[in-house]
């Protein structure tokens, strides 16, 4: 599946790092997602936008901030980031939001907070 | 709130033999379902989806699914299993706005 791209594919960070992870879509989506994926834990959705607006925030702290700045291209700024953030990224895009679109993963960021 | 549970977190079968993987929804309408397969250090790649047409939903690599509706229940099955199959699979329910619950997820593992 190379219709979603994220990068990079492997982060290490210490706590007092600022990163950014990216994602684009090849498939003309109108619709964007990030999830988390954690061990022992189901996927977590974090953030929706649908046509470059942000429609959705899963009570994610601030720490974490998308930015989305054309419907193809989808950020995750990081900042001040704790241990327990250590986990799977993955970003998603949908045609639209309507519930019977199936949304297409890229192959998400491993995270790693020192 | 809709939810999902998968009622097993391990499955083990031997190559060639069928698979089942077991999946019930609750939802207080016609649901979106879907399957999904995760392979290690990849994303999610969709298996098959049902959005109220045919019950019985056909994916890709042999896997299908039929929805009940009595059952509440979208299990996944395969004829026969392939080494290849080896992954974890997540049964999941999509809610308004394409909010999609996710189930833990089963882990196949394919015996030689």
């Amino acid at each position: 599946e190379t219709g979603v791209t994220q990068t990079p594919r492997h982060l290490v960070m210490g706590m007092t790092n600022k990163k950014s992870l990216k994602c684009e879509q090849h498939l003309g989506h109108n619709a964007m997602y990030w999830y988390k994926q954690s061990a022992k834990k189901p996927l977590e959705l974090m953030f929706v936008y649908s046509l470059e607006e942000r429609v959705e925030n899963n009570s994610v702290p601030s720490r974490f901030s998308p930015e989305c700045p054309n419907s193809s291209h989808l950020f995750l700024h990081l900042h001040t980031l704790q241990p327990e953030d250590s986990a799977l990224y993955l970003c998603a895009s949908s045609q639209s939001r309507e519930s019977n679109q199936p949304q297409h993963f890229g192959d998400g960021t491993r995270l790693s907070i020192l | 709130a809709q939810s999902v549970t998968q009622l097993d977190s391990h499955v083990s079968v031997s190559e060639g033999t069928p698979v089942l993987l077991r999946c019930n929804y609750s939802s207080s309408y016609s649901p979106s379902l879907f399957w999904y397969v995760q392979h290690p250090n990849k994303g999610l790649q969709l298996l098959l989806k049902y959005t109220s047409a045919a019950t019985l939903v056909k994916g890709i690599n042999g896997f299908e699914a039929e929805f009940k509706k009595s059952e509440t229940s979208f299990h996944l099955t395969k004829p026969s299993a392939h080494m290849s199959d080896a992954a974890e699979y997540f049964c999941v329910v999509s809610e308004g706005g394409n909010k999609l619950v996710f189930g833990a997820g089963t882990i196949l593992r394919v015996k030689s």
